[in-house]
């Protein structure tokens, strides 16, 4: 079990540019999560996804962002037109398939998006 | 006012001090209550999790809720330059969406 994982760690793009984030929960692990962390703020939920069906957005999530989980293995977070704005730190967490009444996170290392 | 309230911090203390740290809320719907350490740069490590009030202990770890008074706390025995991080308090009310704090920067000196 290696964990939760995230590529890329680190992205600059250049405001107006799309980019694509990935997460690879654990195996096995059938709801996923993708929050947005600002410096000094806590992991602000984004959406969450319970094996491919996306189950629910945050009105954080504009349209320029779209998230997929196809075959619910790994995910995909996309930001169109990105603006400097959206700088921040974007973190998958993944929890198991009939795990307790409410779930245990585990969180991976998430990607730090800077746009400049 | 946020669901939940967490002191910034910084906290600096010497080794060897037990550390208090705290969280308070408003939405007595919350039943679920955890605690993560996040060091520069990482993702958040769940470190302690707890179901509506009382205490649980984990090694050098202690987390209380009191649902009465909406407050939870988390304290460290014996602090070690090691604990040096951030730590996050989340709570649910036994949904998928959780609400975490700020995070308060903990700093253990040597």
């Amino acid at each position: 079990d290696t964990g939760v994982s995230q590529d890329p760690r680190h992205k600059i793009t250049k405001r107006g540019q799309n980019v694509t984030f990935r997460c690879d929960p654990i195996s096995e692990h059938n709801r996923l999560y993708w929050y947005r962390q600002t410096l000094g703020q806590g992991p602000e939920f984004l959406t969450y996804f319970q094996n491919e069906a996306q189950l629910e957005k945050s009105r954080l999530l504009s349209d320029r962002f779209s998230a997929e989980r196809p075959k619910g293995s790994f995910s995909t977070l996309e930001i169109q037109r990105t603006e400097q704005g959206d700088s921040a730190m974007y973190l998958c967490a993944s929890t198991p398939r009939g795990g307790q009444s409410v779930d245990e996170q585990y969180f991976g290392p998430g990607t730090r998006l800077t746009v400049t | 006012q946020k669901e939940v309230e967490q002191d910034p911090g910084p906290l600096s203390v010497p080794e060897g001090a037990i550390v208090s740290l705290n969280c308070t809320y408003s939405n007595s719907a919350f039943q679920y209550f955890m605690w993560y350490r996040q060091y520069s740069r990482k993702g958040p490590e769940l470190l302690m999790y707890t179901y509506s009030s009382g205490n649980k202990e984990d090694g050098r770890f202690t987390a209380q809720v009191d649902k009465s008074s909406k407050y939870i706390s988390l304290f460290i025995r014996d602090s070690q330059p090691s604990d040096s991080a951030t730590y996050l308090c989340a709570m649910t009310s036994g949904t998928y969406k959780y609400i975490f704090g700020t995070g308060t920067r903990l700093k253990v000196l040597a």
